[in-house]
């Protein structure tokens, strides 16, 4: 799976959106973009994903480049439940779907 | 979404005992599961997978005598950490995994052991 270099640290204002990137520049055409998110001792939970295209659900948008090397989530009106670490990673059908974490970005939301 | 049930979420233990972790999965049937150990202000690091049936694999580095894995059922597998020592002290998640390229994991809300 292709490797994926995201900032360690964000910091962002309650209700304002936060955009958070991720480089993804070895990205192969089959393997997708998925963003996950860890609060503060629970398990990951799935934000969103994409291939090509801008995705949008309740939690998050996921904007991706045309080249498909780069991508930005956004949650448009961040709270401070938000406060999590944002794992960027690219999944490919290969080793059992096993997922590759790296160190994620610490989204900081302020009051 | 799928739910995949994880307890203890916490236990804390005496060195040289042995500790049992289960993760069940509650509405879908799982023939594999992955485990994670997570350190402190680390990233999930892959230990093993299950699979039902079938002997665990492991990942370089982890002890299989260590960390035993059992994929009873479809429904639940188990990570036992034997003869724990404070080393051990970590926050230890499950996960069921994608289906496909196109499908997320599932993961469990994770286990604090701390051996004292």
């Amino acid at each position: 799976d292709a490797k994926t270099t995201q900032p360690p640290s964000m910091d962002c204002a309650e209700g304002r959106a936060a955009n958070l990137p991720c480089n993804h520049s070895t990205i192969s055409g089959n393997e997708y973009v998925y963003w996950y998110r860890q609060i503060h001792s629970q398990g990951p939970q799935y934000i969103i994903h994409g291939l090509k295209n801008n995705e949008t659900n309740e939690m998050a948008s996921l904007i991706i480049t045309e080249d498909r090397k780069s991508s930005t989530l956004i949650l448009p009106h961040a709270t401070l439940r938000d406060t999590a670490v944002y794992y960027c990673i690219v999944q490919s059908g290969g080793s059992n779907y096993k997922l590759t974490f790296g160190k994620g970005t610490l989204l900081t939301v302020n009051p | 979404g799928a739910v995949v049930s994880q307890h203890p979420s916490w236990v804390i233990c005496k060195s040289g005992t042995s500790v049992k972790i289960e993760c069940r999965s509650l509405d879908f049937q799982a023939t594999t599961m992955f485990w994670y150990r997570q350190f402190p202000k680390q990233s999930l690091m892959l230990m093993a997978t299950s699979n039902e049936g079938s002997k665990a694999t492991y990942e370089q580095g982890v002890e299989k005598d260590k960390f035993l894995i059992n994929h009873a059922s479809l429904t639940l597998s188990t990570l036992t950490v034997t003869s724990a020592h404070p080393e051990d002290s970590s926050f230890y998640i499950c996960s069921a995994p994608p289906t496909g390229p196109n499908t997320e994991a599932f993961f469990g809300q994770g286990t604090r052991l701390t051996v004292v």
